[in-house]
């Protein structure tokens, strides 16, 4: 079945760069685009950026400068690193599939990981 | 960017209830393929986020017919009739119309 795992330090210091992996399974992500959310504790989700199937990315303007999301198809993961980290960074991250092409949704989900930006 | 307000942050329902949680975009939210770009999510703690509702009023595989999806432009509505007692989550609205994708802040459905 379909499944994504977010994965990452939970701890970052701040001025530093946030590595995170999502490994998926049951569906190829040259079909498939995967998106990174965020969600500071208490707050409504914010969308971060997007691997396309095809492999070109989209990122919220609002990060592009810090972001970078790329992938491995052959190990069946995404990446996203984001570096300047502050401590208005600390929430969960989040990566999702999206539904199939025109759908526009986010059909399934990671449980998340939690990244606490302080010293 | 587009906004979606989500006006409240908490509904207090008993079970049984029908209860309706709005949606409101900053802009059409219509595509020239005429469809919605706006989805509804549900979050409970212990569970990864689930998708209920795409294009305003599809649900998606396996949600239960009591969740109800409407709207059309900028005023959206996500109704739950009979309202069981694993209803009690936190609702999110979504729009993939434009970048930067955008959510709602969420409400919170609780019991009474």
């Amino acid at each position: 079945q379909v499944q994504l795992k977010e994965s990452g330090p939970g701890l970052v210091q701040p001025s530093e760069t946030l590595s995170l992996t999502c490994t998926v399974s049951g569906f190829s992500l040259t079909s498939y685009s995967v998106s990174w959310v965020r969600q500071p504790s208490g707050k409504g989700p914010e969308w971060m950026g997007r691997m396309w199937y095809d492999g070109d990315t989209a990122y919220n303007s609002a990060l592009k400068s810090r972001l970078s999301i790329s992938r491995d198809t052959s190990k069946n993961q995404v990446f996203l690193k984001m570096n300047s980290l502050q401590t208005d960074d600390t929430g969960t991250y989040y990566c999702t599939r999206e539904g199939r092409v025109a759908t526009g949704y986010f059909d399934y989900w990671g449980q998340g990981v939690m990244v606490t930006v302080s010293s | 960017q587009i906004t979606l307000t989500q006006q409240a942050e908490s509904l207090w329902v008993s079970p049984g209830e029908k209860v309706s949680i709005t949606c409101r975009a900053s802009q059409s939210l219509l595509y020239t393929d005429g469809k919605h770009y706006l989805s509804w999510y549900q979050q409970r703690p212990g569970q990864t986020t689930k998708a209920l509702i795409y294009h305003a009023s599809i649900r998606t595989d396996g949600v239960p017919t009591r969740f109800i999806g409407s709207g059309s432009g900028t005023e959206f509505t996500l109704s739950i009739e009979d309202v069981q007692p694993e209803d009690i989550a936190l609702y999110y609205c979504l729009q993939t119309l434009k970048k930067p994708n955008t959510f709602g802040a969420g409400t919170k459905l609780e019991l009474k």
